[in-house]
């Protein structure tokens, strides 16, 4: 499998425009997540997904960011409009409920890196 | 909601050193993990490891759940293992599927 897939890899933009990043879970998973990582606050979960359908979206910082799992096989994480504190690495992650001894194993994107001007 | 410690939080070694690094968590747990972030960002799974010992070449990790910790333990580090590792907790309840992360060691391996 070609494991969890991101893009873009890198995102330059300028305050004020909409950005979107895009996420592939593993084939088969049932679990997707999406993460922040900022040198202040570390790794935080921002939502997730059971079988397409968020569950908990308790950690988007605010109504600027939304998040949508059309199938799947897809998801995407959109901010509009974007702002400088945005500038941080943005992780996608899947797991599958099903397993055995590997029950809900998280394994993670390459990630993008968001800069904001 | 359940609160993720890490120590060291860094640690300077030579080549061929071993160590260990401890994560302390305050709650039960259903799934825990380590993984490696290299200088490029990317998250490696290590372990999963909710309760007992696994092992994987020249690392190895312990959890005991009873008492609320695990432990990561790296033999004969190589410029590799520079990094930093990271220790991540599910609680389940509400909060199924949603891992918690701790700070992370900052592992800095010399030749």
């Amino acid at each position: 499998d070609a494991g969890v897939i991101q893009s873009p890899r890198h995102e330059v933009t300028e305050m004020g425009q909409e950005v979107t990043l895009r996420c592939k879970p593993i084939s088969g998973h049932d679990y997707l997540f999406w993460y922040r990582q900022t040198m202040m606050r570390g790794l935080e979960l921002l939502i997730y997904f059971n079988n397409n359908v968020p569950i908990d979206d308790s950690g988007m910082p605010e109504d600027r960011f939304s998040a949508k799992m059309p199938n799947a096989s897809f998801s995407t994480l959109k901010i509009q409009p974007s702002e400088p504190r945005d500038s941080a690495v943005y992780f996608c992650a899947s797991s599958f409920s099903g397993g055995s001894h590997s029950y809900n194993e998280q394994f993670f994107g390459p990630g993008t890196r968001l800069t904001v001007l | 909601g359940i609160q993720v410690e890490q120590s060291p939080p860094d640690l300077i070694l030579q080549e061929g050193a071993n160590s260990t690094l401890r994560c302390n968590f305050s709650d039960s747990v259903n799934n825990l993990q380590w993984f490696h972030q290299n200088p490029w960002g990317q998250l490696i799974n290590l372990f999963y490891i909710p309760s007992g010992t696994k092992q994987n070449g020249r690392l190895s990790a312990t959890t005991v759940a009873t008492e609320r910790y695990s432990l990561l333990y790296i033999s004969s580090s190589q410029t590799t293992d520079s990094g930093v590792y990271f220790c991540a907790v599910n609680a389940g309840g509400t909060s199924y599927g949603k891992l918690t992360f701790g700070q992370g060691t900052i592992l800095t391996v010399h030749p």
